[in-house]
This record gives structure tokens, sequence and C-alpha cells, in this order.
């Protein structure tokens, strides 16, 4: 059965303190690995996809990579506003098109 | 604004109500999703739909839960009998033909009292 786990559950940091958070996945045959950020109260707003181990996405201040067994979500210096839950999900080649997500880490950066 | 958008947002009714909500994909796309999602978890596969075919269902998905996507384009899903247990956020997605990236709308947030 397809899994993904994420930690830390919650992640509180400085501003402009760098740091990571992992996504381990177990899949049938990985298809992609997706990030996506959530706000309070909102649906997930879709950040990376990542295809294959050894690949890196970039946006401002967020850097996605990618192994055989599990993704980073590194955050450079981050801003008050990059606060929200960051998901993880996989699509396998064992289905049909869901993706199955992590519980997600809550990140809070304070000033 | 050309992005998923979902009706109600908030929906609060007693338990045994019918509810129905409204999920628009962005145009052109072809495969539609359901997820639930409860707090602090991640969202959970509901259905999915390619074009009008309801492809998939999850074992979550109990016979009070229906959904339909009739000519394709807009999808509903109606959960009969309300429970308190199905109180939760009501997530849709879509994606595009040869795409796996799914584009989450805001959400349909149910209370059942």
């Amino acid at each position: 059965e397809d899994q993904v786990t994420q930690s830390p559950e919650a992640l509180r940091l400085q501003e402009g303190e760098s740091s990571s958070l992992n996504c381990s996945y177990t899949v049938s045959g990985l298809r992609g690995l997706f990030w996506y950020r959530q706000d309070p109260g909102k649906g997930p707003e879709f950040l990376f996809t990542l295809y294959s181990a050894g690949e890196e996405k970039e946006k401002e201040r967020l850097k996605a990579t990618l192994t055989k067994k599990e993704s980073f979500l590194h955050i450079t210096a981050p801003k008050p506003e990059d606060s929200a839950t960051y998901l993880c999900a996989v699509f396998s080649s064992g289905n049909t098109g869901k993706l199955i997500f992590g519980q997600g880490t809550t990140l809070q950066v304070k000033p | 604004d050309t992005g998923v958008s979902q009706n109600p947002r908030h929906k609060i009714t007693k338990r045994g109500q019918n509810v129905t909500f409204r999920c628009d994909p962005i145009s052109e796309h072809n495969r539609l999703y359901w997820y639930r999602q409860t707090l602090g978890q991640g969202p959970e596969f509901l259905t999915y739909f390619q074009n009008e075919a309801q492809l998939e269902k999850s074992r979550l998905l109990s016979d009070r839960f229906s959904a339909e996507r009739p000519k394709g384009s807009f999808s509903t899903l109606e959960i009969q009998r309300t429970e308190q247990g199905d109180s939760a956020m009501y997530l849709c997605a879509s994606s595009g033909p040869g795409s796996y990236e799914q584009y989450f709308g805001p959400g349909t947030r149910l209370t059942v009292t």
C-alpha cells in the first residue's frame, strides 16, 4: 500500500532561519511527487512536481529535491508570509489518478 | 479568475439532512477529483472522473455519498442522511490532459450538527 510520511509535524523558525521539511514515501512505482502549500481554511496551492530521483525545483525561497525514498523541501531565509502547512503527495503507477497525501508539516515563521 | 471554484464555501446542516456541493474545474481540464480533509490531516481521495466517466471510488465513499459529472464539465457531490462524522472540508481538484498536476479549489467546509 502506498504511504507518505512527513516530518516534523510542526516547525517553528525565526525569520531568516533556514531549515528543511521531510517527506518519506513508499510507493509501487513513483510517477510523480508533489508539494503543496495550504493556508488555514483554504485549498492546497500547487508548488512543485518532481518526477525522478536527483531532480530539483526552485521557487523563490523554496527548493524541492527528490531521492528514491524521500523528498525535501528546503526553505532558505524564510519570512513570516511563508507560514503555512506544507503537504507532500505521491502519484504512483498503482493508481488511476488519485494522490496519496502525507499529514503535512505546519510551519510558523516568527519575525 | 480561471481556477477551480466550489460552492457553497460553507454549509451547516443538521444530522440526517442531505447536502449537495458543486465543483467547477479549470476550463478544458478533463479530469476531476474529490477529496475530504479533516483537521490536522492531509486530503483523502474520494472519487475521480475522466470526462463524464467515474473511474475510481474510494472505500471511504459509503453508499450515502454519490458524485456525478453529467456533461464532463462541473461535478456535484451529494451526501445523504448526513452524520456528524461527515463534518470535514470537501476539496475538488482538476487536471488537464497528459498532466498529473492537480489544482485544487477553495473547498467546501461542512459542519453537521
